[in-house]
């Protein structure tokens, strides 16, 4: 079946430090990729999403690239912030029948510090 | 206003006790998802629901049972809750006509069982 796979956290870095938050998949299909974000006390947000090969989404500062070679989705920001500390979550969506259904990495808590 | 709400946000139950999660949405949208997330589990899907008359059972079901009062109301329920079923519970919805399909969640209730 399909799965994610993304890097243990936790993950504390310094203001103004580069961030990745590594993930690959495993999936039938062609899926899409979606990194979600989850702030303190919050739901999860779409944070971005990439539907085909070599798309790359991206916001707030943040970017991903989908990488059908090596399949993976890694998330990277070059400068984080303090307001940047959340769970991230990394999540794919099978194309096809069944595609209403999110399969979701464990999460990577990130902390940055001042 | 939050277009998806739950309530309530925080309880704590006996065990033994039925007790009822209930979700609602302003979105419009006809699919609606009941998640539970553990620690370094992420997210799991227990029901989801196309439309009202559409529901189907997730990965973890058993001890869950759900009713689709109407497009924009999903309850969950314990029927006998159990302590390992204490854990942050999160309705979502989607848009089918949406390309990706991307999931817009409520804030979650926290449930404990005691």
């Amino acid at each position: 079946g399909d799965s994610v796979t993304q890097m243990e956290g936790p993950v504390t870095l310094s203001e103004e430090a580069f961030l990745t938050i590594n993930c690959t998949y495993t999936a039938t299909g062609y899926p899409s990729l979606f990194w979600y974000v989850q702030y303190p006390g919050e739901g999860l947000q779409l944070l971005l999403k990439a539907t085909k090969a070599d798309d790359k989404g991206s916001n707030k500062g943040f970017e991903a690239t989908y990488r059908k070679e090596t399949t993976s989705f890694h998330l990277e920001k070059g400068s984080v912030q303090v307001s940047d500390s959340a769970v991230y979550f990394c999540a794919l969506s099978e194309s096809g029948g069944s595609n209403y259904k999110l399969t979701f990495g464990k999460g990577t808590l990130l902390t940055v510090n001042p | 206003d939050a277009d998806v709400t739950q309530t309530p946000r925080n309880r704590i139950t006996k065990t033994g006790k039925r007790i009822m999660l209930e979700c609602s949405q302003t979105k419009g949208h006809d699919r609606m998802y009941w998640y539970r997330q553990d620690p370094g589990l992420g997210l799991r899907l227990i029901y989801y629901s196309f439309d009202v008359k559409d529901i189907n059972k997730g990965e973890i079901s058993d001890g869950y049972s759900v009713s689709r009062q109407a497009q924009a109301k999903f309850s969950l329920s314990l029927e006998s809750a159990i302590p390992n079923q204490t854990a942050l519970y999160f309705c979502a919805t989607s848009d089918p006509t949406g390309s990706p399909y991307e999931q817009y969640f409520g804030p979650g209730t926290r449930l404990t069982v005691t």
